[in-house]
């Protein structure tokens, strides 16, 4: 497609439910990434795929969190019994590589009750 | 440690001014900056970036500013518009050439244009 595409938009589910996020990069771009933005605040990332190496899991805030990009190309980002600490806004981005912009999704906002 | 931070946390303007947002950064080999805007409820949008090996790059109405020196970059929006009205980022690589692309991101800036 002509940008990143995230989905659901929005979610919102129970404490203690796991949920899964879907990321549809820029068509060829080798390079992906999960951030996580929660209100007002900056970005924190959480890991970046790039080509077939092994992931930078180094921002995963712990082991409830897992991420997988499947053919090189869509990713999933997983919370495991969400807690409400995880509340935020899931944004994706892909980019052609180390040293080029990053192109970022409008984000799934999530929400734990 | 590796931060990246703006010196203030809004900014109003007056529409047609000349707007300088600012960005400090901490970690001395990083050696790609750049800037996004964004919108409420939308990601943030790529306005310009800069490699280290300048100190000055020019788009549209818009210019990025470095000062390795000093650790500082800047922000510069020519004759602001009420659609520049967005939180403004900073975000540096952090790690020098041999990154990983990661990008590390300052907190924010929310421009305000007055009519």
């Amino acid at each position: 497609g002509a940008g990143v595409s995230q989905s659901p938009s929005n979610k919102v589910t129970e404490k203690g439910k796991d949920v899964e996020l879907r990321c549809d990069p820029i068509s060829g771009h080798t390079a992906l990434y999960w951030y996580r933005q929660s209100l007002g605040q900056g970005l924190e990332f959480l890991i970046y795929f790039q080509g077939n190496s092994a992931p930078d899991k180094s921002g995963l805030p712990s082991d409830r969190f897992s991420a997988e990009r499947t053919g090189g190309s869509v990713s999933t980002l997983t919370i495991q019994r969400t807690q409400q600490e995880d509340s935020a806004v899931y944004l994706c981005a892909s980019s052609n590589g180390p040293g080029s912009p990053l192109h970022f999704g409008n984000g799934t906002r999530l929400t734990v009750t | 440690g590796e931060s990246v931070g703006l010196h203030l946390p809004t900014l109003s303007v007056q529409e047609g001014d000349n707007s300088i947002i600012n960005c400090a950064y901490s970690n001395s080999a990083s050696d790609y900056f750049i800037w996004y805007k964004q919108e409420s409820g939308k990601g943030p949008q790529f306005i310009i970036d800069i490699r280290s090996n300048m100190d000055k790059r020019q788009g549209q109405r818009v210019t990025v500013l470095l000062n390795k020196t000093v650790k500082h970059l800047s922000l510069q929006i020519a004759a602001t518009q009420p659609g520049d009205s967005a939180v403004y980022f900073c975000a540096e690589n952090g790690r020098g050439s041999s990154n990983t692309g990661k990008l590390i991101f300052g907190q924010g800036t929310t421009l305000q244009v007055k009519p």
